[in-house]
């Protein structure tokens, strides 16, 4: 079975301070990983995606995430949240198909 | 054009309503999608066009009645609608490495998306 683990429901951070969202992803073959970032009442915004090679992806707003092969995990990651990136946040892996599979998101609250 | 708009914003129907949802991309991407969305959970796809062909459907109601007319426009027809269809409705689009595989991995672009109300 093919799945998606997005852990935390929900990340609470201080403004300045580094962010992470987790993921980690059980999907056959070689999945393309992507992250999205929704905001209220609007669609997904992409923000990064990782294909192949560098496994430190960087992407949109000043967002990065590393891919760990062997973890099968993409962590994203800001070093310094901003009050505005408090958001709903998506990871997605495609399955074999080529289809998004997402996890369940995690809501970041940022406070100043 | 790099965006996915879709119309109208906002909608309430009845449930004896027939109203229809409108996507438009110009970005030259041969496949389309609709997702339905419940508050704070992923979104859930219903429907995929390739080329302007069916080739996936997730099962749907047959009260939701997708179309696309041509490679830039993708309806969703609505028809006796129940108050849990509501929802908000995303479209996507993305290319498509090859006419026919199903490999959509380029990754998606996302409509801000239509707030569906059912009354």
């Amino acid at each position: 079975a093919q799945s998606v683990a997005q852990p935390e429901d929900q990340v609470n951070v201080a403004e300045g301070n580094p962010l992470t969202v987790k993921c980690t992803y059980s999907v056959s073959g070689n999945p393309y990983l992507f992250w999205y970032v929704q905001y209220p009442n609007r669609g997904l915004q992409f923000l990064l995606k990782y294909i192949t090679g560098d496994n430190l992806v960087k992407g949109s707003y000043g967002f990065e995430a590393e891919f760990n092969k062997s973890q099968t995990s993409f962590h994203l990651k800001k070093p310094s949240a901003l009050v505005s990136d408090s958001a709903l946040y998506f990871c997605a892996p495609t399955d074999s198909w080529g289809k998004l599979q997402f996890g369940a998101g995690t809501q970041v609250v940022v406070t100043p | 054009d790099t965006e996915v708009t879709q119309t109208p914003k906002h909608l309430v129907m009845g449930m004896t309503n027939k109203k229809s949802l409108k996507c438009e991309q110009h970005m030259g991407h041969r496949a389309m999608y609709w997702y339905k969305q419940k508050a704070k959970k992923p979104p859930e796809l219903m429907f995929v066009y390739s080329y302007e062909k069916l080739s996936i459907n997730e099962s749907v109601p047959s009260r939701f009645s997708p179309e696309c007319p041509n490679s830039s426009l993708l309806n969703l027809h609505l028809h006796a609608l129940q108050p849990e269809d509501s929802a908000l409705y995303l479209c996507a689009s993305s290319q498509e490495l090859s006419p026919g595989t199903g490999a959509f991995n380029y990754g998606y672009t996302f409509g801000s998306g239509t707030r569906l109300t059912v009354v």
